[in-house]
This record gives C-alpha cells, structure tokens and sequence, in this order.
C-alpha cells in the first residue's frame, strides 16, 4: 500500500518532443505528489508539485496531470530540451506522515 | 542560498569497517532525512529526524544507526559495513509539520565497501 510505481525506466527523446513519464500509487489517503528532477553529480531537486483539489498544474513547460480515480499521476515535458535530459523520480506522501515515497526514477535523455 | 552539505563525495571502506557519514544543513529545518540511491529502485529512506536527538525508522533501516546530537547535523552510522551497502548515499532536510514541505539534499555520497 505504500509503493510508488514508475514507468518508464529510461526514456530518449528528441529534441522539441514530449517526454511523458508516469506513476501510479495504491494508498488513497496520499495527498500530496512532488516531482523531483536529479541531474548527474548533484542531488535532486523539487521540480513540480500537485495536490488531488486539482487535476491538472502546469509550470512553464512542465505539466502534471493527476487521475484521482485511477490513482495515477504523470509528468509531461512539452517541448524537450537537451538540458532536461536528468533523472526524473516523483513521490508521494499522507498528512498523518512524516516522509516521502518515491518512485523507482526515469533517465531522461533528449537528443539535440 | 539554501545549502545541504555531505562530508565526502567518495568514500572507499572495507568490509566490517565502521562508517560515518556527516550532513549538516544551514537552513534551521527541523527535518533532516538519510535515503539511499539504487538503481531501479529509486530513493529509499532509511531513517528521518523531525527534531534534535528524535529518529524515526525509515524503509530500510537494518545495518543503520542515526545520530542527531545538533539540529543542523544528522549523521548516518553503518556499525559494520557490508558489501550490500555499497550505495550513494543523500541527505536532505525539510521544515518539520509533515511531509509537504520541499526537501532540500545534498549532493550525495558514493560508498563503496570492498
């Protein structure tokens, strides 16, 4: 009940595409859904966040989309940029918790 | 600017070794977290802290110690390191009231147990 599943492992894009990453939660009470980008040799870093009020949040280029009823969430990249090539992880919490579950983390390589 | 700072980047051990890993963070947050990074298997906690000397068992704790003796400092302890173990290693810290705040980590470390 409290796993985090994310797909895909690795993705490649081209330059000026979508790169579309997903996850998928079991545990109802999660109310809070951050994604967390991690480019190599650093730490991650909070990118995106959304709660279940709303279904759609969109911030410049990057877009999350939450289906509370089929308990998904997922990260779109419109318009890839070289420089987003990174690792992507999103993740989830409850209120009545003190910690984040994370998922399994995509590669993201977009291509010039 | 915000900063999460890891006592090593790189750190070689041998089996049976004790190992310590430092964090220390300057942003007064109340949370302060230790995950290790695997992959395919994303980031998993392995012990929290929400205040000075308080811890909190994470996912996978086994093999671990915490200690939090300063708000700003939260050290990861491996009593006898095994070659499972071998890992990055992040920290990172939060303000304390639940898990929503932004977590900020630091930039890892890389243990290798031979």
């Amino acid at each position: 009940q409290q796993q985090v599943k994310q797909s895909p492992q690795s993705l490649i894009v081209q330059k000026g595409g979508i790169s579309i990453i997903n996850c998928a939660y079991e545990n109802t009470a999660f109310d809070y859904f951050p994604w967390y980008q991690q480019f190599p040799g650093k730490g991650p870093a909070l990118l995106i966040a959304i709660r279940p009020d709303v279904s759609e949040k969109k911030e410049g280029r990057f877009t999350i989309s939450f289906n509370k009823s089929a308990k998904q969430f997922s990260l779109h990249i419109m318009d890839s940029q070289p420089g987003d090539s990174a690792t992507y992880f999103c993740a989830s919490t409850a209120s009545n918790t003190g910690k984040l579950i994370f998922g399994q983390g995509t590669t993201l390589q977009v291509k010039p | 600017d915000v900063k999460v700072t890891q006592s090593s980047r790189y750190l070689v051990k041998r089996t049976g070794e004790k190992v310590f890993l430092e964090c220390v963070q300057d942003m007064d947050h109340e949370n302060m977290f230790w995950y290790r990074q695997d992959p395919g298997l994303g980031l998993r906690l392995i012990y929290f802290s929400y205040d000075v000397k308080m811890k909190e068992k994470g996912d996978i704790p086994e093999g671990y110690s915490v200690s939090r003796e300063k708000k700003e400092r939260f050290s990861l302890i491996l009593e006898s390191a095994s070659t499972n173990q071998t890992s990055m290693y992040l920290c990172a810290s939060s303000r304390g009231g639940g898990a929503y705040h932004e977590q900020f980590f630091g930039p890892g470390t890389r243990l290798t147990v031979l």
